[in-house]
């Protein structure tokens, strides 16, 4: 199947550690994203991880791959209201170079 | 600097008309896609076009029609054979081969009046 999973909504509290789960069924996935939406904008890539890696930091993002599960995790280092967003998984395939297959978003609050 | 442009932001439209919507973009990129997103609900591919004067329709292509007679430009219509019209389109580009997946544009929120 094509399916993307996350679940819909987080909450966590200001300057905690988030962490957004994502799993795919696909296993020809080349690459796997992380997109950030902020309210009535486009998505912006924040990050990316190619799928023989299984860890990528950058800042303070860090993006776990367990290729054997399928499952993609993104933490996000003490959470600041400006990370109130709509977060999406997607991944790449060999067999379609140019389609991204997206998830349906999980919708991060802060609460202070 | 390069970047990708949708146009008009907010858009409002009668019933039985049919609307167009912008997408531009001078990053060289290839492909184009056309998305729309209903509130809460995550992207659904409506139509792509991987070269000039080709494209492919996606999940939902029914209502809409889209052309690609430039590189740079991938117009999206909503005809009013779109039932439930009102939502907010995204259009994204990308370059053949390159990892770092779509640029997406701001978006048009469509509304049917």
């Amino acid at each position: 199947g094509e399916d993307v999973e996350q679940s819909l909504f987080l909450s966590v509290r200001e300057g905690d550690s988030s962490v957004i789960n994502c799993t795919y069924t696909d296993s020809s996935s080349t690459y796997l994203y992380w997109y950030k939406q902020e309210p009535g904008a486009g998505l912006q890539l924040l990050t990316y991880i190619f799928s023989n890696m299984d860890m990528k930091q950058d800042q303070r993002l860090t993006v776990l791959l367990n290729k054997k599960d399928k499952h993609l995790s993104l933490r996000i280092a003490d959470t600041q209201t400006g990370d109130s967003a709509i977060y999406f998984c997607a991944e790449s395939r060999y067999s379609s170079a140019s389609k991204i297959i997206f998830g349906s978003g999980t919708r991060l609050s802060i609460r202070p | 600097d390069g970047g990708i442009t949708q146009s008009p932001k907010y858009l409002f439209r009668k019933e039985g008309q049919n609307v167009t919507l912008s997408c531009e973009q001078n990053l060289n990129h290839d492909a184009m896609y056309w998305y729309r997103q209903d509130p809460g609900q995550g992207l659904r591919l409506i139509y792509y076009s991987q070269i000039v004067n080709d494209f492919q329709k996606g999940d939902i292509a029914e209502g809409y029609s889209v052309s690609r007679e430039k590189k740079e430009s991938f117009p999206l219509t909503v005809t009013s054979a779109q039932k439930n019209p009102t939502a907010f389109y995204l259009c994204a580009s990308s370059k053949q081969g390159e990892v770092y997946g779509y640029t997406f544009g701001s978006g048009t929120r469509l509304t049917v009046v």
